[in-house]
C-alpha cells in the first residue's frame, strides 16, 4: 500500500514568487491535512480538506491556500513568498474521513521550501 | 498560545536506560493523545496513542502514561536503543469536536551507545 506522496521534495524560490505543493494521500483516505514545520516551532496546522471542502483552517495569512480534488489529491499554494515561509511542509491523510483529530494521521516525507 | 507543550527541547540517554519524554496540555477538551517520531528528511511516523479513558498504554518498549488531573502525559522507552534517536512530537485532539491534531514543538532524543 503506497504511503502519502508529496512533490516536490525540495524547492528553492525567491521572495515574491508563488509556489504550489502537491500531496497524494493513501488510497481510500479522504481527509488531507497540511502542516508547516519550522525550527523551534513544531508542527503548525495549516488546513484540512475532506471531500473537496476545507473543513478546518489554522492561523495563517490568506497567502496560504489549498484545495482538494475529487480523487482526494490535494495541493497547497503560497503566494508572495516571504523569507519566513522557508519551512518543511507536511501533508497527512487519514481514514475513514472523520475529523482529522479523531484519527491517526499518516504523514508524507514533506516538501522542503527555501525562500531566498 | 501553546495548547501542547514539550518543555524539554532535547534529551540525552545512555543505551539500555530508560528515556522519559514529557508533555503538558492546557485544553481540557483534549481526549486523545498521540506520540509521533520523526527522523531527519522523513515525515513523522505514528508511535503510540492513548485515550482519556485510560491512564496507561503499552506497545513493546513504548509506554505512554496519562495524568488527566495534571494535564500531563509522558512517553517511556525501555530499554533505549541508538535507533530511537529522533525528534518526538506529542499531539492532542478533541475527538468529539471538529478540531485538528495539535502538536507540541518536539523533543530531540539522543541515545548514546
Amino acid at each position: 500500500k503506497a504511503g502519502v506522496t508529496q512533490t516536490p521534495r525540495y524547492l528553492i524560490k525567491t521572495r515574491g514568487q508563488q509556489v504550489t505543493l502537491s500531496c497524494s494521500p493513501i488510497s481510500g483516505h479522504r481527509s488531507v491535512s497540511w502542516y508547516q514545520q519550522t525550527p523551534g516551532q513544531g508542527l503548525q496546522f495549516l488546513f484540512e480538506y475532506f471531500s473537496e471542502t476545507q473543513r478546518n483552517k489554522g492561523n495563517f495569512p490568506g497567502r496560504f491556500s489549498g484545495r482538494q480534488f475529487s480523487n482526494s489529491r490535494s495541493e497547497m499554494n503560497v503566494s508572495t513568498l516571504e523569507l519566513g515561509d522557508s519551512a518543511l511542509y507536511l501533508c497527512a491523510s487519514s481514514f475513514p474521513g472523520g475529523t482529522a483529530g479523531a484519527n491517526v494521521l499518516t504523514f508524507g516525507a514533506g516538501s522542503r521550501l527555501t525562500v531566498l | 498560545d501553546q495548547q501542547v507543550k514539550q518543555n524539554s527541547p532535547s534529551l540525552s540517554v545512555q543505551e539500555g536506560r530508560i528515556s522519559i519524554l514529557n508533555c503538558d496540555y492546557t485544553n481540557s477538551m483534549f481526549d486523545y493523545f498521540l506520540w509521533y517520531k520523526k527522523y531527519p528528511a522523513e515525515g513523522p511516523t505514528f508511535l503510540i496513542s492513548i485515550s482519556s479513558i485510560k491512564d496507561k498504554n503499552e506497545d513493546g518498549r513504548f509506554t505512554v502514561f496519562l495524568n488527566k488531573s495534571a494535564k500531563h502525559l509522558s512517553l517511556h522507552i525501555v530499554p533505549s536503543q541508538p535507533g530511537d534517536s529522533a525528534v518526538y512530537f506529542c499531539a492532542a485532539s478533541a475527538r468529539s469536536g471538529n478540531t485538528p491534531l495539535v502538536f507540541g514543538k518536539g523533543t530531540r532524543l539522543s541515545v548514546i551507545a
